[in-house]
């Protein structure tokens, strides 16, 4: 079934550590984003990619890096994180570059730094 | 640039009742429109779309939006409302002569009560 998987679902780590949030699509959509959540439920862009080997920033800045190797994977990492990290972050994928095309959310990851 | 406002942190009514969900746009050229409901520990499923045409666009699950170009808003409707349409509800813009980033509104909180 064509679908978009975040792993892990929750994660709670302490300070410093690297980690990498997970997205996957079967869809073959070349266009994907992820989004950053906050505690009020706004929904900001953070990174965007309109193929293999592209990827953007945002609007809202962050300390996150994002990889397009292959179309259906596009992976989040943090380097070293931090208690203002604590979000949830949303991975999207949409199929083409028509401007209408709704984009299909995963489930999400709830990241608790602590 | 392009904005959405979503007036109503939250709406709640009685089940059988009619739900509207309010949201106003700004975009420098034509919009495309989009509604998305996120129910607890999920991604967000998309709803229905304005592109072009008539401006009654009818969705999943029963909603439907209008857009009025006049009043630069795109309000959802369910004439009947269920216990189960509980959830968070967030507009969502596109100006169609920009880039392919959509921006949320900061999302309303339904509850609809038995």
């Amino acid at each position: 079934e064509a679908d978009i998987y975040q792993t892990p679902r929750y994660l709670v780590i302490g300070t410093g550590k690297k980690i990498t949030l997970e997205c996957s699509q079967t869809m073959g959509h070349d266009k994907m984003y992820w989004y950053q959540q906050d505690p009020g439920m706004e929904l900001h862009l953070i990174h965007y990619s309109y193929g293999v080997n592209s990827t953007e920033k945002g609007d809202l800045s962050s300390e996150s890096t994002v990889s397009r190797i292959r179309t259906e994977h596009f992976p989040l990492t943090l380097e070293s994180a931090r208690p203002s990290h604590t979000s949830q972050y949303l991975c999207a994928s949409s199929e083409r570059d028509r401007g209408y095309d709704e984009q299909f959310f995963g489930p999400g990851t709830r990241l608790t730094v602590l | 640039a392009q904005s959405v406002a979503q007036p109503e942190d939250q709406v709640n009514v009685a089940e059988g009742n009619p739900l509207t969900v309010k949201c106003t746009y700004s975009v420098s050229g034509n919009p495309y429109l989009f509604w998305y409901v996120q129910y607890p520990n999920r991604g967000l499923q998309f709803l229905l779309k304005y592109i072009t045409g008539d401006n009654l666009v009818k969705g999943s699950y029963g909603f439907e939006a209008e857009f009025n170009k006049s009043q630069t808003s795109f309000h959802l409707k369910k004439p009947s409302a269920l216990v189960s349409d509980s959830a968070l509800y967030f507009c969502a813009v596109r100006d169609m002569g920009g880039d392919y980033k959509l921006s949320f509104g900061a999302g309303t909180t339904v509850t609809v009560r038995a």
